[in-house]
């Protein structure tokens, strides 16, 4: 069984500290790891993928691979009230498919 | 990315009855995909909506109970069948431009089972 662990929070920080989400998966021939933004009562939205080791910034996000150690995380830079939301962590297989295999999510907020 | 609406939004049903929910999208995109998200829950995969066959379907789902149909690039359906309180549940599709691309979706749509 495939599995994609988050911790569930929720997460709170002040506003302009860095906020740290993290998520770990069980396939280790996964390829492919998405960062999904839920607000309440909304669809999820993508605000990050990444496919290789390392480090990937976006504004004020950053994703963090190893594959390694079968880890993901997310950083959100100056975190502002805006970014309360569910944080959904997603990962895809190396498949025939583009199956995505979402984590519980991380609910995340911001105090002002 | 591609704009994705979804119809209805939201809908009420009475037990026993079938809805069918639409998904379009306003380009051509080769894979479609239809999930489920339960009550403070994450995401589960229903499908994928193949263009032109039958739907590959995940564990725990069954085409009587969810028939899905693709007519083209652009347009899916999922059909809620016989309905009860447990499918209540908001529905999502997503789409990919290719099988490793992105997923994105559409605004999803909310279903309550009396």
């Amino acid at each position: 069984q495939k599995e994609v662990e988050q911790n569930s929070g929720p997460l709170s920080v002040p506003e302009g500290a860095i906020a740290s989400l993290n998520c770990t998966y069980s396939d280790r021939g996964s390829q492919s790891f998405f960062w999904y933004r839920q607000y309440s009562g909304k669809s999820p939205e993508l605000i990050m993928s990444i496919y290789s080791n390392g480090d990937k910034e976006d504004g004020r996000f950053t994703a963090q691979l190893n594959k390694a150690s079968q880890y993901v995380s997310l950083l959100i830079r100056d975190s502002q009230p805006s970014d309360s939301a569910t944080y959904l962590c997603a990962v895809k297989g190396g498949g025939s498919q583009g199956n995505l295999i979402f984590g519980k999510g991380t609910k995340l907020s911001v105090k002002p | 990315s591609a704009v994705i609406s979804q119809k209805p939004s939201r809908d009420i049903c009475q037990r026993g009855t079938s809805l069918t929910i639409q998904c379009q999208v306003d380009s051509q995109v080769t894979m479609m995909f239809w999930y489920r998200q339960q009550p403070g829950q994450s995401l589960t995969l229903i499908a994928t909506a193949n263009q032109g066959s039958e739907a590959t379907y995940e564990s725990g789902f069954v085409i009587d109970k969810f028939p899905i149909s693709r007519p083209n690039l652009t347009f899916s359906t999922l059909t809620v069948s016989n309905m009860s309180p447990e499918d209540s549940s908001i529905y999502l599709c997503s789409v990919a431009a290719q099988t490793y691309n992105e997923q994105f979706f559409g605004p999803g749509t909310r279903l309550t089972v009396l």
